[in-house]
């Protein structure tokens, strides 16, 4: 079984140009994550997907960042324009369980690694 | 406020040695909570899950976590460390809709 795929890998950007990062879950996951990862951090949740509801997106800064999910698949996260505050990695992760049970295991991407200069 | 609290940043141990990564955790609902593991270059992987049945849970390497409430704790353990268990550790609280929270991390170090 595939795992979450994520693309590209590495992003290097000028500040003020736009990015984007794609996320593609495992097959018949229902809840999707995006979360940023600072160094030396745990991981930060931007937004959380049931489906193609986002549940949860109290800690997506709304001026820059976007996401979508649509037909409840895929994902693309927006950073428009970026600044040098938004080196990071930037993981996606998805689940089988529904976000309002809150038990469900997350199986994560490896990640794409931003640098905005 | 929900928070998760990982309360050492570094870690050191011997190989075959016990492993103690302390969480704890402040929520005014009943969470889940997680331990993942992330080795250098690797995705984040699940070691163990607390959901609400027993408060002691087995997982993944020889781990084990024990949910408390009356401590806010869910603290990791492995009663002899191995090389291959050197990382970083995350403990991640999720309350469904209402919050997901990750800790800092601690980084375990096993010394030969």
């Amino acid at each position: 079984e595939a795992g979450v795929v994520q693309s590209p890998r590495y992003k290097i950007i000028e500040k003020k140009q736009p990015v984007a990062f794609w996320c593609n879950p495992i097959s018949g996951h229902n809840t999707l994550y995006w979360y940023r990862q600072n160094l030396g951090q745990g991981p930060e949740l931007l937004i959380r997907y049931e489906n193609e509801e986002a549940v949860d997106d109290s800690q997506l800064p709304k001026d820059r960042f976007s996401a979508e999910r649509l037909k409840g698949v895929d994902s693309t996260l927006k950073i428009q324009p970026a600044e040098l505050g938004d080196s990071a990695v930037y993981l996606c992760a998805s689940s089988l369980d529904k976000a309002a049970s809150g038990g469900g295991e997350q199986f994560f991407g490896p990640g794409t690694r931003l640098t905005v200069l | 406020a929900q928070s998760v609290t990982q309360l050492d940043s570094h870690v050191s141990v011997s190989e075959g040695t016990p492993v103690l990564l302390r969480c704890n955790y402040s929520s005014s609902y009943s969470p889940s909570l997680f331990w993942y593991v992330q080795h250098p270059n690797k995705g984040l992987q699940l070691l163990l899950k607390y959901t609400s049945a027993a408060t002691l849970v087995k997982g993944i390497n020889g781990f084990e976590a024990e949910f408390k409430k009356s401590e806010t704790s869910f603290h990791l353990t492995k009663p002899s460390a191995h090389m291959s268990d050197a990382a970083e550790y995350f403990c991640l609280m999720d309350t469904g809709r209402r919050a997901l929270t990750f800790g800092s991390g601690t980084r375990l170090q096993v010394q030969p």
